[in-house]
């Protein structure tokens, strides 16, 4: 079946340097994006989304990068501070069969190091 | 409230007992959502509330679940004869209009249920 996915379940990284968490998506289909934070013990919280006519997204201290020849969706995040820890989901959606049904990830445990 | 609320935050139940789940949408969204979160998962679709439309219950993983929104508003997610596989956080979110446009969806901080 189609589903999105991350390569890299876990991420640490020092407070200051930038991460890149990335995700693979499979429904050509899919044409709108959405990276979500979730932090222990909360509901997901939206970071920053792409459609797919786009490549690059910038948002404050986060940038998303779509590559959609090899279906690859990353989440860059600049100076990172320890209140960026938490679990990254990347979400994908086809607006034409469904335009709420998101199809997530299973997520990567970023851990920021003081 | 300022935002997507849900009780219990924590539910312990016995294998075989029916559990009741309730979501608070923020005010004024016509759109609601529930998920289901298993340990190191990613989210996973339950059903989907729009208004007054027909709920898409394609999600719901078998019989003994359901749900209801009453009024347009509070929804509850209802687990029969509860299994251990059922063991996971459910998330509820809501989001404002649909016609067509690809809305926010906030989200609940979720109920953490333990079947033993």
């Amino acid at each position: 079946g189609e589903s999105v996915g991350l390569h890299l379940p876990t991420l640490s990284v020092q407070e200051g340097d930038n991460s890149i968490i990335n995700c693979a998506y499979s429904n050509s289909a899919s044409d709108y994006f959405i990276w979500y934070k979730q932090e222990s013990g909360k509901g997901p919280q939206f970071i920053i989304d792409i459609r797919s006519n786009m490549d690059k997204r910038q948002g404050q201290r986060v940038t998303v990068l779509l590559n959609k020849t090899v279906k690859h969706l990353s989440l860059q995040i600049a100076a990172t501070q320890p209140g960026d820890s938490a679990v990254y989901f990347c979400a994908d959606l086809d607006s034409g069969g469904s335009n709420y049904k998101l199809t997530f990830g299973k997520g990567t445990l970023l851990t920021v190091n003081p | 409230g300022a935002g997507v609320s849900q009780s219990p935050s924590n539910k312990v139940t016995e294998k075989g007992k029916d559990v009741e789940l309730r979501c608070d949408p923020i005010s004024g969204h016509t759109a609601l959502y529930w998920y289901r979160q298993s340990l190191g998962q990613g989210l996973e679709f339950l059903i989907y509330f729009q208004g007054n439309s027909a709920p898409d219950k394609s999600g719901l993983p078998s019989d003994r679940f359901s749900a209801e929104r009453t009024g347009g508003s509070v929804s509850t997610l209802t687990i029969q004869r509860t299994q251990q596989e059922d063991s996971a956080v459910y998330l509820c979110a809501s989001s404002s209009d649909w016609g067509g446009s690809l809305n926010e969806q906030f989200f609940g901080p979720g109920t953490r249920l333990t079947v033993l």
